[in-house]
């Protein structure tokens, strides 16, 4: 099985500023149809269920604000999130979609300092 | 708008059986891969089961539910199942169904319902 690890668990940002999280998988995660690593990260607010934010590595969705950035290849995977706003605390996971059992990492909760 | 709403739910006593459905609408279901992921109370995401679309037998399962737990889909009522059977402690979680991205099999799962409860406890 891929092992996603992220790194930290928990951070505390001040308003404004940047959030970075790390996520390494166990493998390479490069999906071979495509050239793109197969790596999703998604935000989970408190009672809400998860909400996709990149898919393949740095690809953001419709509708998400464009201070979420996502980067990295092979093993090594980046979330950033600059000019932190209050509505960003929330859970963040990074999750392998290279093949089953598409797991998660452990989530960094990210809260305003 | 994709909409995703999960039912059947509830209290469940250790060794016995749950079918979780996942009414699907605002997209064509029957080529969407479908898959169940669920969350502990206070823990992360944990993959369970994928289903591919197209029908044949493209279902794959975590190792921790497989051979108790049966994903299925029926695309003419537009629904995603879930039948778990030999329920344990461990399987107690917020059960969401989410669905590809893009349809494919190994994409992200684009959007998740808002879940529903199973706890297994006697």
């Amino acid at each position: 099985d891929i092992v996603m690890t992220q790194s930290p668990d928990s951070l505390a940002v001040s308003l404004g500023e940047r959030a970075t999280i790390n996520c390494k998988s166990s493998q390479n995660i490069l999906y071979s149809s495509n050239n793109k690593n197969c790596l999703a990260w998604y935000q989970q607010k408190p009672g809400q269920p998860p909400q996709l934010l990149i898919s393949w590595a740095s690809s953001r969705e419709s509708g998400v604000p464009d201070r979420f950035s996502g980067s990295g290849s092979g093993t090594d995977f980046t979330l950033t999130i600059t000019d932190l706003q209050a509505e960003d605390v929330a859970v963040y996971y990074c999750q392998q979609c290279h093949s089953t059992p598409y797991t998660f990492g452990q989530g960094t909760k990210l809260e305003i300092k | 708008e994709v909409q995703l709403l999960e039912s059947g739910g509830g209290l469940v006593q250790p060794g016995g059986s749950l079918r979780l459905s996942c009414a699907a609408s605002g997209f064509t279901f029957s080529s969407s891969a479908m898959t169940w992921a669920r969350q502990a109370p206070g823990k992360g995401l944990e993959w369970v089961s994928t289903i591919i679309y197209g029908g044949g037998d493209g279902t794959y399962y975590a190792d921790s539910v497989k051979g108790r737990f049966t994903i299925s889909r029926d695309d003419s009522k537009n629904t995603l199942y879930l039948q778990m059977n030999s329920l344990r402690a461990e399987d107690t979680a917020l059960y969401y169904c989410a669905k590809s991205r893009s349809g494919a099999v190994s994409d992200a799962f684009g959007v998740w319902g808002q879940g529903t409860m199973v706890t297994v406890s006697s």
